[in-house]
């Protein structure tokens, strides 16, 4: 099946710093990613969905100044963290839809946390 | 809108048993049904995919599931539990309008503890 990656794994960074997650399709373009954020023993709850080549859509509730995504390539979406703080310490999960069918491929997570 | 619902947040079974972990959903129209397991500090893994035809779907190691209409469920079997089985099982849903374009909804998810 199509591989997705994510880097870094995992990440501790002061408050106040920009953290950046990469997520990359390794064997196939995606021109739709979603970010999805989860939190200790909760679900996937999504976060964004990042369109090669313009804004990303974001959902209820997740400020799109904080949490700043580009899909500049087919192939890599990143999410930054801008100004992190404590309560934003959670693992991190991005999806690429693979175009040539209907399923979605995750990648291993980004576990972040903010001192 | 769609749901989906997981109940049980824990279950916990004996080496050799029958797992069940039961999923219902709401939706406004027939929706895809997906499982998918997670194991500590990584990301999700499609066990597998109802969306047309064969009610019962059978997925990777030995699970399989049934699609109910009349039900609303889609609940995940495994007639003999192994150690290895041992994780976090999430239940999601999609329209079917809506492959590719939208992500998808999840439950709350089930931990799957399996004793020795």
């Amino acid at each position: 099946g199509a591989v997705v990656s994510q880097h870094p794994s995992w990440v501790i960074c002061k408050s106040g710093t920009s953290v950046k997650i990469e997520c990359r399709s390794l064997d196939f373009q995606a021109t739709t990613m979603f970010w999805y954020r989860q939190f200790p023993k909760q679900s996937l709850m999504l976060m964004a969905t990042s369109n090669e080549g313009s804004k990303a859509t974001y959902e209820q509730g997740v400020e799109k100044d904080k949490f700043l995504i580009n899909h500049a390539s087919l192939t890599l979406s990143t999410l930054t963290v801008t100004s992190a703080h404590p309560e934003d310490s959670s693992f991190y999960i991005c999806s690429a839809r693979d175009p040539g069918g209907n399923e979605q491929f995750f990648g291993p997570g980004t576990r972040l946390t903010v001192l | 809108a769609q749901s989906v619902t997981q109940l049980g947040s824990h279950v916990s079974v004996s080496e050799g048993a029958l797992v069940l972990l039961r999923c219902n959903y709401s939706s406004s129209v027939p929706p895809y049904l997906f499982w998918y397991v997670q194991y500590p500090n990584q990301g999700l893994q499609l066990l597998l995919k109802y969306t047309t035809g064969a009610t019962l779907v059978k997925g990777i190691n030995g699970f399989e599931a049934e699609f109910k209409k009349s039900e609303t469920s889609f609940h995940l079997t495994k007639p003999s539990a192994h150690m290895s089985d041992a994780a976090e099982y999430f239940c999601a849903v999609r329209r079917p309008m809506d492959m590719g374009r939208r992500a998808l909804t999840f439950g709350s998810g089930t931990r799957l503890q399996v004793q020795p």
